[in-house]
Parts: C-alpha cells; sequence; structure tokens
C-alpha cells in the first residue's frame, strides 16, 4: 500500500512536444505529491508538488494534475526542450508527524531537437 | 539541492573495507533520510532519522549497515565489509521540523567496491 507506481520508464519526445509521466498510488493517507528532476550525477532537484485540495498546478511550463478519485497524478511538460532530458521522480507522503517519503521507479526523459 | 552536504561525492572501496558517508543537513533542518540509487534504477529508502534518533529504518539491510545523527556533527551512513553489490549512489535527503514535507537531496556520495 505504500507503493507509487510511475509510467512509462522512459520516454523520447521531439523539441516543443509534450511530455506526460502518470503516477498512480493506494494509500489513501498521502496527501503530498512532489515531483523530482534528477539529471546524471546529480541529486535529486523538487520541480513542482501539489496537495489534494486542487486538481491541478502549474509552473511555467510544468504542470501537475491530480484525479483524487483515481488516485492518479500526471506531470505535463509543455513545450519540452533537451534541457529537459533528466529522469523525473513522482513522490507521496503522509503529512504529520513521521512521514516516509516514498518515490515511484522513474522516468527517463529525452528530448530530441 | 543547495545546503545539504554530503561527502566524499566519491568513494572507492576493495571488498571487506568499511564505508562512511556523511550528511550535513541543510541549516536548521533535523531530518534527514538516506537512499540509495542503483545505476538507472529508482530511489530506494534506507533510514529516516532524527537527531539522536532512528525513526525507521525499515530499508536498511539487516547486516553491515548502520547509520547515526548525533547531537553534534554530520549525519554518517556506515556500510561494513563492503561487497561489490553495495556499488551504488547514496543520497541523504533533509527537512525542517516544521516545513512541510519537503526533502531536499544533497548531491550524493559514489560508492565503487572492488
Amino acid at each position: 500500500q505504500q507503493q507509487v507506481k510511475q509510467s512509462p520508464q522512459s520516454l523520447i519526445v521531439q523539441k516543443g512536444g509534450i511530455s506526460i509521466i502518470n503516477c498512480a498510488y493506494e494509500n489513501t493517507a498521502f496527501d503530498y505529491f512532489p515531483w523530482y528532476q534528477q539529471f546524471p550525477g546529480k541529486g535529486p532537484a523538487l520541480l513542482i508538488a501539489i496537495r489534494p485540495d486542487v486538481s491541478e498546478k502549474k509552473e511555467g511550463r510544468f504542470t501537475i494534475s491530480f484525479n483524487k478519485s483515481a488516485k492518479q497524478f500526471s506531470l505535463h511538460i509543455m513545450d519540452s526542450q533537451p534541457g529537459d532530458s533528466a529522469t523525473y521522480f513522482c513522490a507521496a507522503s503522509g503529512s504529520g508527524g513521521y512521514q516516509k517519503v516514498t518515490f515511484g521507479t522513474g522516468t527517463k526523459l529525452q528530448v530530441i531537437p | 539541492n543547495a545546503g545539504v552536504m554530503q561527502n566524499p561525492r566519491h568513494l572507492v572501496r576493495r571488498r571487506g573495507q568499511e564505508a562512511r558517508l556523511r550528511c550535513s543537513p541543510m541549516k536548521g533542518h533535523s531530518h534527514v533520510y538516506w537512499y540509495r540509487q542503483l545505476p538507472e534504477e529508482g530511489l530506494k529508502f534506507m533510514v529516516y532519522l532524527q537527531k539522536e534518533n532512528i525513526i525507521d529504518e525499515s530499508g536498511m539491510p539487516k547486516e553491515r549497515f548502520s547509520a547515526e545523527f548525533p547531537k553534534e556533527g554530520p549525519s554518517i551512513l556506515r556500510i561494513q565489509q563492503v561487497v561489490r553489490g553495495d556499488s551504488a549512489a547514496y543520497f541523504c535527503a533533509t527537512r525542517p521540523e516544521s516545513a512541510g514535507n519537503t526533502i531536499y537531496f544533497g548531491e550524493g556520495s559514489w560508492l565503487t567496491v572492488v
């Protein structure tokens, strides 16, 4: 019940296209859903995060869509650029007290010119 | 990632030696998480510590691995008698006491066992 399932495992998108990465969870106690971006040889960096009281959050070209009833959330990268090529991890955690952050398995995105 | 300091960044150990990885949290952060990442794989939770206490070590191998976060100084992940399968990137992430759930990662320590 602690799992976060992420797909696809890898994704190739043309420059200017839309990249979409999907995640699903089972634990209804999760109420915080961040996305992290990781470049080779670097640590994951927080990209954007959402709480279930909203269905969508947008920051620049990055948008999280959240479907509470389906227990799914997704990351959309609009106008994808070669510099977006990285591995993306979705994650989930609860709130209050001790909270372990559970990560998806990652999506390797390659944006080709 | 700014502020979470991990060292060494790269470490080479022979089989049977000990590896010590250090994590200095961002200022004001008292919660530390350690994750392991194998090549081309995801982030696997290992242990969660708060100052001087281990809160959750459910992801730690039962043998050879230990972690601490003393009152003073960095958090340390210790791997005794390393084997080739321990070769991985080890990431530390930290968060403050009262600023929600966001955790901030360091740049990682890459362990190679030869």
